[in-house]
């Protein structure tokens, strides 16, 4: 079945660095073009930013172009999101998500909390 | 403030018809799909609609979604207390080069 795992929250102080995982399995990863989707506290889903399904492709939201850098490895059915400079209104659930072209987000993952506070 | 314009809230009883509407532009809904996902406190968002009023596998018919220009509704027909949740509709901006959700509405069943 196809699952999705992300890994690698916690707190961190503004100015610093994170990096989330996600491992997929259960589906052929590199056909599909793969996400990141935040909800911070107490706020609505917000899309963070996509990677194409060979890689070739990125694309963020303004408030983290420049911070935020997505990556995947086909080889090892893994996504990554590397967070730098992190600000307060990062904080958030990331989750990651997979679609194919009009299919929809279709498949979740459980997310990860992110807390950015000193 | 949220491109994909959503009314905060939404209500009705069991077994009633609600439905959700969600205003966007031409760049976004005017020229492309619409999608809508169901979010529960804890868990993650579920896949409710997409390419419109396309239902994925599992998803009951009572829910439907229909698109008109730039906007779009989701439509949930014999309301259950399961439904009780937040919904989102998400359509891609040209403009923008990025998707977009809407500020999401409150489904509560009395």
């Amino acid at each position: 079945q196809v699952q999705l795992v992300e890994s690698g929250g916690g707190v961190v102080q503004p100015g610093r660095s994170l990096r989330l995982s996600c491992a997929a399995s259960g589906f052929t990863f590199s056909t599909y073009a793969m996400h990141w989707i935040r909800q911070a506290p107490g706020k609505g889903l917000e899309w963070v930013t996509f990677v194409t399904n060979d890689g070739s492709g990125k694309f963020y939201t303004d408030s983290v172009k420049g911070r935020f850098t997505i990556s995947r490895d086909n080889s090892k059915n893994t996504l990554s999101l590397q967070m730098d400079n992190l600000r307060a209104e990062d904080t958030a659930v990331y989750y990651c998500a997979r679609d194919l072209p009009n299919t929809g987000f279709d498949y979740w993952g459980q997310g990860t909390p992110v807390t950015v506070s000193s | 403030q949220s491109v994909l314009t959503q009314p905060p809230s939404a209500s009705g009883t069991p077994g009633q018809r609600v439905t959700i509407s969600c205003s966007g532009s031409s760049s976004n809904i005017g020229s492309g799909y619409v999608y809508w996902y169901q979010k529960l406190p804890g868990t993650a968002p579920k896949l409710l609609i997409y390419k419109n009023n396309q239902r994925p596998s599992g998803v009951p018919d009572r829910f439907s979604g229909s698109k008109s220009g730039t906007s779009a509704s989701l439509a949930i027909s014999g309301l259950r207390s399961e439904d009780e949740a937040d919904y989102y509709c998400s359509a891609w901006d040209g403009s923008l080069t990025g998707w977009l959700f809407g500020g999401g509405t409150k489904l509560t069943v009395l």
